[in-house]
């Protein structure tokens, strides 16, 4: 069964502020790996989709990258704004998609 | 277009009820998923459905039951609520098989079971 681990739990940064968050799962023979912003009490939006023959995606200030072979991935977000104050998911699959627990990210104006 | 609708928005429900939580998309996507949602678990898929008349189980399906009559809606029924099956409930659609598409979640339903 694939599992999937975020790091950190919580994430606190002042505006401005390049970050990196991360995931990690266990089964590395996975389809896709897509990040997903959840707003507090709302369902969640897809960021980003990295087919597994990829290594990257970008879309505008986020850049997320994929590593099959360690089994991880990494969520970076470049000069961070109040806005981007959310929990950020990571989840692996195609059809059925398996999901971490999420960072939660607060950025200080 | 309003994409992905769920409701009801919230329910409070005594155990034992039976409960039918509704969601319908006007995307004309395929596949149709049901998540829960538990603190420090994450989104765990309930069943899913690849095309309208089809059926599968997903990781936590114990409890609860799917039709997929049509396209368009994809409801869960909750034959009888226990306290476990308090959650928040998503649904999800997806526009084919290929392995490119993303899901499309709905805004959620906040199901307390007393």
């Amino acid at each position: 069964k694939q599992e999937v681990t975020q790091i950190p739990a919580a994430l606190s940064v002042p505006e401005g502020e390049n970050l990196v968050l991360n995931c990690s799962f266990t089964d590395s023979a996975i389809y896709n790996l897509q990040w997903f912003r959840q707003d507090p009490g709302k369902g969640l939006t897809s960021l980003l989709l990295i087919q597994s023959s990829q290594r990257e995606q970008t879309s505008g200030r986020l850049n997320a990258s994929l590593d099959k072979s360690s089994g991880r991935s990494t969520l970076y977000i470049a000069a961070s704004q109040p806005g981007d104050s959310a929990t950020y998911l990571c989840a692996v699959g195609a059809n059925n998609l398996f999901f971490g627990t999420g960072t939660r990210l607060t950025v200080i104006p | 277009i309003a994409g992905i609708t769920q409701a009801p928005t919230s329910q409070i429900l005594a155990a034992g009820r039976r409960m039918t939580l509704r969601c319908t998309q006007d995307m004309r996507h395929n596949a149709m998923y049901w998540y829960r949602q538990d603190l420090g678990l994450g989104l765990r898929l309930i069943h899913y459905s690849n095309t309208a008349g089809t059926t599968g189980k997903g990781e936590v399906p114990d409890g609860y039951s799917v039709s997929r009559a049509n396209t368009d809606d994809f409801p869960l029924t909750l034959a009888s609520a226990v306290p476990s099956q308090t959650s928040v409930y998503f649904c999800a659609s997806r526009p084919s098989g290929g392995r490119t598409d993303t899901q499309y979640f709905g805004p959620g339903t906040r199901l307390t079971v007393l």
